[in-house]
């Protein structure tokens, strides 16, 4: 079945410590996403890729960093940089045209001790 | 600056009655809107959607509503269930990443 797979479901990490949380889909979708959930935030958008080897930031794109190195794949790093790192993080995909909108992941916590 | 407003954050409806949940854009070039529904530590899933160019669509129980002229659009549930409780995102689509509102939580009480 095509889906789209992030992993793990729930991360920890000390404060001070780079994190990458994976995202993979299998739908053959050109355009990758991550988005942050806060509580009463809604879904803010980290950074996006509308085709390998090429990604653009979002409205919260500071702090974190990508790449696309793949169709299927588009990893997202948490940096030390980024000030509130513990979210739920989400990844998503699409065909070309956003008009037929998204396929979501499940989601990863991660949490910052 | 919001582009994309969901203005209730909450919404309580007893189960059977109708929920109407709302959301209000701002951009003149959205042409494709969404809803999803979204339950805790999971992935949103798309629910429904409308074109520009119909004022209406329905799916079983949903039913989406569009007014151009005052830029709302309004998701309809009939009727209400228990199941239904989940927070809900409007998007729009200019052709760029969707546009989504902060969601409005929405509680069915049996």
């Amino acid at each position: 079945d095509g889906g789209i797979t992030q992993s793990p479901k729930y991360l920890f990490r000390k404060e001070g410590q780079n994190v990458t949380l994976s995202c993979e889909q299998n739908l053959n979708h050109d355009a990758m996403y991550w988005y942050r959930q806060d509580p009463g935030q809604g879904l803010r958008l980290i950074y996006y890729s509308q085709i390998v080897n090429d990604f653009q930031k979002g409205d919260i794109a500071e702090g974190y960093s990508v790449s696309r190195e793949k169709k299927e794949s588009f990893p997202l790093t948490v940096t030390s940089a980024q000030k509130n790192p513990t979210a739920f993080y989400l990844c998503a995909s699409s065909a070309r045209s956003t008009a037929y909108g998204y396929t979501f992941g499940s989601g990863t916590r991660l949490t910052v001790v | 600056d919001q582009q994309v407003k969901q203005n209730s954050p909450s919404l309580s409806v007893q189960e059977g009655r109708i929920s109407i949940l709302n959301c209000d854009y701002t951009n003149s070039m959205f042409d494709y809107f969404l809803w999803y529904k979204k339950y805790p530590a999971e992935g949103p899933t798309f629910l429904i959607s409308i074109s520009s160019i119909k004022d209406k669509n329905e799916d079983g129980r949903f039913t989406v509503f569009l007014n151009k002229s005052a830029k709302h659009l309004s998701l309809h549930i009939v009727p209400s269930q228990p199941g239904d409780s989940a927070v809900y995102f409007c998007a729009a689509s200019p052709n760029t990443p969707l546009v989504f509102g902060k969601g409005t939580r929405l509680s069915v009480i049996a």
